[in-house]
Parts: structure tokens; sequence; C-alpha cells
């Protein structure tokens, strides 16, 4: 059974950094084409997705924010982790870690349950 | 930028037939996926690649995409699908690979 779970602080304080792990269970990080993302949801707002690691280590990161934004994936720990800097109250939201695959075109088919994450002083 | 849009919510009475389309620029060159979002839960696929129903989805679920939309349908809409709808496309190039979500009410 493949499941993801996401943990981390739901509290952070403007500019500081919000840090997610997700850990996942019944899959690995290593499976050729597959490969784990980052999205958030602002209360009552759409999903955006946030970065993308692949099995082969290869990163991808929404081009808005890029130079706050990191992914990396600990393969031994069978964790990935994001990481935002400098993070501001338009921040707030619920993180979802989810598990990816496709070829040519990326879908996400399993989620964690997401935990909201507050900025505020 | 590419642009996903869908309408913000449409109704539909039980029983009928609820389309939910997601608009942008030669989407039919693309694949799209769509996903189910009851309030407070996560996200759940239903359509991945234009119109493949991953197991344990009903078939009263279909897609199709051409042109410059893609369409979601539900067939025999019950009750329980009352639910938010996102489409999906994939490339690490743009900002939004989600669209702006769909509210079904089922009235």
């Amino acid at each position: 059974q493949i499941t993801l779970k996401e943990s981390g602080p739901t509290l952070v304080k403007p500019t500081q950094t919000l840090t997610r792990t997700c850990n996942l269970s019944g899959l690995s990080l290593n499976n050729r084409g597959e490969g784990v993302a980052w999205i958030r949801q602002p209360p009552g707002k759409a999903l955006e997705w946030l970065a993308l690691v692949y099995w082969d280590d290869d990163k991808y990161y929404r081009p808005s924010l890029k130079n706050r934004v990191t992914i990396t994936k600990d393969t031994s720990k069978n964790q990935v982790v994001l990481k935002l800097t400098d993070v501001d109250p338009v921040d707030t939201a619920t993180y979802f870690c989810a598990h990816g695959e496709g070829a040519g075109s990326w879908f996400f088919d399993y989620w964690g349950p997401g935990i909201l994450v507050a900025v505020s002083t | 930028s590419y642009v996903l849009t869908q309408p913000r919510s449409v109704s539909v009475a039980p029983g009928k037939t609820a389309t939910i389309s997601c608009g942008g620029d030669t989407i039919g060159t693309k694949s799209v996926h769509w996903y189910q979002q009851k309030s407070g839960q996560a996200p759940i696929l239903i359509i991945s690649y234009n119109g493949d129903r991953p197991s344990g989805v009903p078939e009263r679920f279909s897609g199709s995409n051409s042109g410059n939309t893609a369409t979601l349908t539900i067939d025999r809409v019950e009750a329980g699908d009352g639910a938010d709808y996102y489409c999906q496309v994939w490339d690490s190039t743009y900002d939004q690979i989600f669209g702006g979500g769909t509210k079904l009410t089922v009235v």
C-alpha cells in the first residue's frame, strides 16, 4: 500500500524558512519514471505546484518561486524535503506532497493528506 | 505563460450529466489529467492522459481533449460527486499547471 505523509512545523514566522518533510511508504524513490512533487493550496484557492524531484534526482521548480524553493530527496530514509525561504503571509497554505509518474506528461496518483502551514507573527 | 481556464462553478441535478471544461491554448496537443477534491481532503486522480480512468474510478467519469478545450464529463451525477474538480497539464516551464478549479454543486 502506497502512502505519503507530510510533517513539519505548522506555524512559521515571516522571513523564516518553511521546511516540510514527506515520508513515503510502499514505494521507492529510485523507481525509474517516478518522482515526488510538492503542491500547495492557499485557503479557498486553487492548487499550485511548487517543485518536483525525479527518480534520477533531476529537479524542477515553479518558475516564479525558483529563487526561494528547494526540493531534495533522501533515498535511504524514503523522504522528500521542501524548503521555502523568506516566507510571507501569502505563503500560508495547505502543503501536499504527491507521488508523480508519467511518460512525457506527469500526473499525481498518490497524495499525502496535507497540513495547513500558517505564516504569521 | 500558459493559462488553464475553468468555470468557477457548475450546477447539475442528480441523475443528469455534468460537463466541466478546461480551456488552454492548443490544449488538444497536451495530455490533460483531472482531479476531484472534496472539502478538507487531498485531491484524487480521476482521469489521466485525457481519458484514462485509474482503477476504482466509476465509468460515469470520462474525459476528452481537442483543440483549445479539454472536458470532464460525469454521467448520472450522484450527490456524492459534489466537489471541486481541477484539470492539470505538465510543463515545468509553466507557473500554472493546474486550472483554477470548478465547484460542482449537485442540486
